[in-house]
């Protein structure tokens, strides 16, 4: 069983569309989520950066954590046609140590 | 945030050739930085941690003798693919890390370097 499953899609939504975005994961010791953007051929950037369970908020994005679910979530409001990218969740046990990715979600949103 | 080079972007090299690929941290220093590999349609898989002075720490699977490691600084780390072989086509990316303000580490990643082996 892989450490991090996510469906890769590809996921295509038209604009303004609320995107939803899911990772599931095995390891209950994993206490740091991340959500990655990344573009084709570049490298991955940090949009949302989670600790344990909760909510967080910023801008257009939401990220959801369930640790006792092993579930967690990337909501995008109001999506724009610059959001079509690859999103990657990753999790971690300690911060700074070794990410585990998820396949990614390749997303594209029409105008 | 912090920013993260490589160089080069891309590079076709010939069978059997090396090919180093360097990661610098442009704006902090990293005493650990990450490689990864990814191939196409495929998440990032970790191949080895880099740690500034020490011998790097390779991920089950991962050859050492065939991809050199080597983290001379605090703002450099290059990775040696030795004699390579078309199945090393991949998409390479490192990451640096970096303390933020809150005391917690952040990876930041580079924008990945493109290997074709023909």
């Amino acid at each position: 069983q892989k450490e991090v499953e996510q469906d890769p899609g590809p996921l295509s939504v038209p604009e303004g569309a609320i995107v939803s975005l899911n990772c599931t994961y095995s390891n209950s010791a994993f206490q740091y989520f991340m959500w990655y953007r990344q573009y084709s051929r570049k490298g991955p950037e940090l949009l949302m950066y989670t600790y344990s369970s909760g909510n967080k908020e910023d801008g257009r994005f939401t990220a959801q954590v369930d640790k006792s679910s092993k579930y967690i979530s990337l909501f995008i409001r109001d999506s724009q046609p610059s959001d079509s990218a690859t999103y990657l969740c990753a999790m971690s046990a300690q911060p700074g140590n070794q990410f585990y990715f998820g396949t990614g979600t390749s997303l594209t949103v029409i105008p | 945030g912090a920013v993260v080079s490589q160089h080069p972007s891309r590079v076709i090299c010939k069978s059997g050739t090396s090919v180093k690929i360097e990661c610098r941290s442009l704006d902090f220093q990293a005493t650990t930085m990450f490689w990864y590999r990814q191939f196409p349609k495929q998440s990032l898989m970790l191949m080895a941690t880099s740690n500034e002075g020490s011998k790097a720490t390779y991920e089950q699977g991962v050859e050492k003798d065939k991809f050199l490691i080597n983290h001379a600084s605090l703002t450099l780390s290059t990775l040696t693919v030795t004699s390579a072989h078309p199945e090393d086509s991949s998409f390479y990316i490192c990451s640096a890390r970096d303390v933020t303000g809150q005391g917690l580490y952040e990876q930041y990643f580079g924008p990945g370097t493109r290997l074709t082996v023909t």
